[in-house]
């Protein structure tokens, strides 16, 4: 059965740093495309990156380009997202999910509140 | 980043037929199709349907996706009060690189 288990959320000031993992079990980590998505408290679902398996192509919305940094470890089946710079407005629930065909498995998230 | 374009709210009545709607453009649901997905309140979303019509295993057969063009449409027969919750569309945008959601329809079964 897939699991994904995203950590790292919290409380940040604006402009701070934060680090989100997302651990993954029960499927080849290794061989698959990953992303992470968030959704701002009673709003809708807003894609933010995605990473192919070997790491070689990664792609952002505009709106965190420059800002956030996605990346993987394949040997801890481990994906991560550094968030730099925040603002008020990364105030969201993150999740972390897997795409096999199309966006398939979710974890249950991450709460990320920006706030002074 | 443009997104897909969803109807904010549909009501129907229970056993009842409802059919959500989701438009992008010839870059996404155009070209890829879309993927639906559910998500109940406090929980995360669950990937109903993906290019246009397949379904995961374990999706009732009351749903069905299609495509016309850039439109995708999801299809949900004999309406129960577990279909009560919020749906999203998404595709890939070949021209963004990026992937898209629609703003969410939040269907109520009456």
């Amino acid at each position: 059965e897939v699991h994904l288990v995203e950590s790292g959320g919290g409380f940040i000031q604006p402009g701070g740093s934060l680090r989100l993992s997302c651990a993954a079990s029960g499927f080849s980590f290794s061989t698959d495309w990953m992303h992470w998505v968030r959704q701002a408290p009673g709003k809708g679902l807003v894609w933010v990156s995605h990473i192919n398996s070997d790491g070689s192509t990664i792609n952002y919305a505009d709106s965190v380009k420059g800002r956030f940094t996605i990346s993987r470890d394949n040997a801890k089946n481990t994906l991560y997202l550094q968030m730099n710079s925040l603002r008020a407005e990364d105030t969201a629930v993150y999740y972390c999910a897997r795409e096999v065909g199309s966006i398939d498995c979710w974890g249950q998230g991450t709460l990320v509140t920006v706030s002074s | 980043q443009a997104g897909l374009t969803q109807p904010p709210s549909v009501s129907k009545d229970l056993r009842q037929t409802a059919t959500l709607t989701c438009t992008g453009n010839s870059n996404n649901v155009g070209n890829q199709g879309a993927a639906w997905l559910q998500q109940h309140q406090g929980h995360p979303p669950k990937l109903l349907s993906y290019r246009d019509n397949n379904r995961p295993s374990g999706i009732s057969e009351r749903l069905s996706a299609s495509r016309s063009g850039n439109t995708a449409s999801l299809t949900i027969t004999g309406l129960q009060p577990e279909d009560e919750a919020d749906y999203y569309c998404s595709a890939w945008d070949s021209s963004l690189s990026a992937w898209v959601f629609g703003g969410g329809t939040k269907l109520t079964v009456l």
